[in-house]
């Protein structure tokens, strides 16, 4: 199916572990972003990257690690997960005219 | 960098009626993209309605249509015969368009909670 998949959907660690969210686009897009949504905060850029092997940092890049070897997946890796990156991540890729999301993925650090 | 405020954190409308969501943005750029998406509890990002600058008329979709005021950089989203199922968050939100001299941007606002009432 074409789309855009993030997973996990839910996801639960411990501070100071390493975690990768997945995002893979169908579109084969060029542009693709991650972002965080806190309350009050709305969406905030942490990432995005305008090709493969081609990515550059948002506003909230700090903590957080991203690569593109293919265009289709971007992968957003905590380093070292703190309890304040407890948030909403959200992936999106951009069509000609539009933003295309992904599910979103709950994380929850403790 | 292209800023988006949406001044209104919380609106409530009774069921039927209209209600209008602000949203101002700061750019320097011509050619962009304003959009509202809806965001319900379900956390899916859904595409409300887009609107390209270069058009001077405004954008409709059924029940909701936009005041697109590019020289005041203000795009409002109007909604018509609210209904229960329009209860969400509410994003504004920019696009630049690809331009191989300068970056990409894809900007939000903070969002408005839109509550329908019976």
């Amino acid at each position: 199916d074409a789309g855009i998949t993030q997973s996990p959907r839910y996801k639960i660690t411990e501070t100071g572990r390493q975690v990768t969210l997945m995002c893979h686009q169908t579109w084969s897009h060029s542009y693709m972003f991650w972002y965080r949504q806190d309350l009050g905060h709305g969406l905030r850029l942490i990432y995005y990257s305008a090709a493969a092997d081609i990515t550059d940092k948002g506003e909230v890049p700090d903590g957080y690690v991203v690569s593109r070897s293919k265009t289709e997946n971007f992968p957003l890796t905590l380093e070292s997960a703190t309890r304040s990156q407890t948030s909403v991540y959200f992936c999106a890729s951009v069509g000609v005219t539009e933003a295309f999301f992904g599910q979103g993925t709950r994380l929850t650090v403790v | 960098a292209q800023t988006v405020t949406q001044s209104q954190p919380e609106m409530s409308v009774q069921e039927a009626e209209t209600v209008t969501l602000s949203c101002t943005y700061d750019t320097s750029e011509n050619n962009y993209y304003l959009f509202w998406y809806k965001q319900p509890p379900s956390r899916q990002m859904i595409l409300v309605i887009r609107q390209e600058a270069y058009k001077q008329q405004n954008a409709t979709e059924n029940r909701f249509s936009v005041n697109f005021q590019k020289a005041a950089k203000s795009f409002s989203l109007k909604i018509s015969d609210s209904q229960l199922g329009d209860t969400a968050m509410y994003f504004c939100a920019f696009m630049k368009l690809t331009d191989s001299n300068s970056g990409y941007a894809l900007n939000f606002g903070k969002g408005t909670s839109l509550l329908v009432t019976p």
